[in-house]
C-alpha cells in the first residue's frame, strides 16, 4: 500500500530565510506532485517530476525526486510572507492511478 | 478553457435532503475525479471516472453517488448524509489516467 509522509506539518520562519520540506513514499510511483492550496481555496499545481533526478524551479521555489531514495524536496529560498500556506506532495502509485497526498505542511512565513 | 468549474459554492443542507454536485470541465480531458477534504486534513479520492466509465470507487458510502454524463460533465448526487460528511469536495480532471489533474474551487457542504 502506498504512504505518503511529509514533514514538517507545521513550519514557522523569517522572511528571508531557506527551508526545505521533505516527501517520503513508501512504494515506487510514477510521478509526483507538489500542491499549494490557501485556507478556504482549491488546490494550485506547482510542479510535476516524472523521473529521477528531476528538478524543477518557480521563482523562490525548487523541487526535486530522487526515485532511488523514494524522496521528493521542496526548497524554498529567501521566504517571504506571500508564499504562506499549506504545500502538499502528492504520489501517483505505479498502474494504479490512485493519487495519495501527503498531510500537508502549513507554512507560516513571518513578515 | 483551462479551469475546472464547480457548483454551487456552498451547500446546505439536511440529513433527509438530495442534493447534486456539479463539476465542468472543457479542456477535453477523459479522466475526472472527486475528492473530500476535511478541515486541515488532506484531500482523499473518492471516485475516478475514464472515459465515462467508472474506474476507481475508494469504498465510499452508497449515500453518494457519482454520474459522467458526458466527457465534460461529473456529478455527485448525494443522500441521506451524515454531520460527519461536511467537507469541502473538490472535483479535478486530467488529459487521462495518470496526467496531471487540475482542480477546480470546491464545494463546502454542511451537513446539519
Amino acid at each position: 500500500e502506498l504512504k505518503v509522509e511529509q514533514n514538517p506539518l507545521f513550519l514557522s520562519m523569517q522572511e528571508g530565510k531557506n527551508y526545505t520540506i521533505y516527501c517520503n513514499y513508501s512504494t515506487t510511483s510514477d510521478r509526483l506532485y507538489w500542491y499549494r492550496q490557501d485556507p478556504g481555496k482549491s488546490l494550485e499545481s506547482l510542479f510535476v517530476l516524472l523521473s529521477n533526478g528531476a528538478v524543477k524551479q518557480e521563482g523562490r521555489l525548487m523541487a526535486s525526486l530522487d526515485t532511488k531514495a523514494r524522496l521528493s524536496t521542496l526548497h524554498i529560498t529567501a521566504a517571504v510572507h506571500d508564499l504562506s500556506a499549506t504545500y502538499f506532495c502528492a504520489v501517483e502509485n505505479t498502474g494504479g492511478f490512485k493519487t495519495i497526498f501527503g498531510a500537508g505542511t502549513r507554512l507560516f512565513v513571518k513578515a | 478553457d483551462t479551469e475546472v468549474t464547480q457548483t454551487p459554492k456552498h451547500l446546505v443542507m439536511g440529513m433527509t435532503n438530495k442534493k447534486s454536485l456539479k463539476c465542468e470541465q472543457h479542456m477535453g480531458h477523459r479522466a475526472m475525479y472527486w475528492y473530500k477534504q476535511k478541515a486541515k486534513k488532506p484531500p482523499e479520492l473518492m471516485f475516478v471516472y475514464s472515459y465515462e466509465k467508472l474506474s476507481i470507487n475508494e469504498s465510499v458510502p452508497s449515500r453518494f453517488s457519482p454520474e459522467c454524463p458526458n466527457s465534460s460533465l461529473l456529478n455527485l448526487h448525494l443522500h441521506a448524509l451524515q454531520p460527519e460528511d461536511s467537507a469541502l469536495y473538490l472535483c479535478a480532471s486530467s488529459q487521462g489516467l495518470g496526467y496531471e489533474q487540475y482542480f477546480g474551487p470546491g464545494t463546502r457542504l454542511t451537513v446539519t
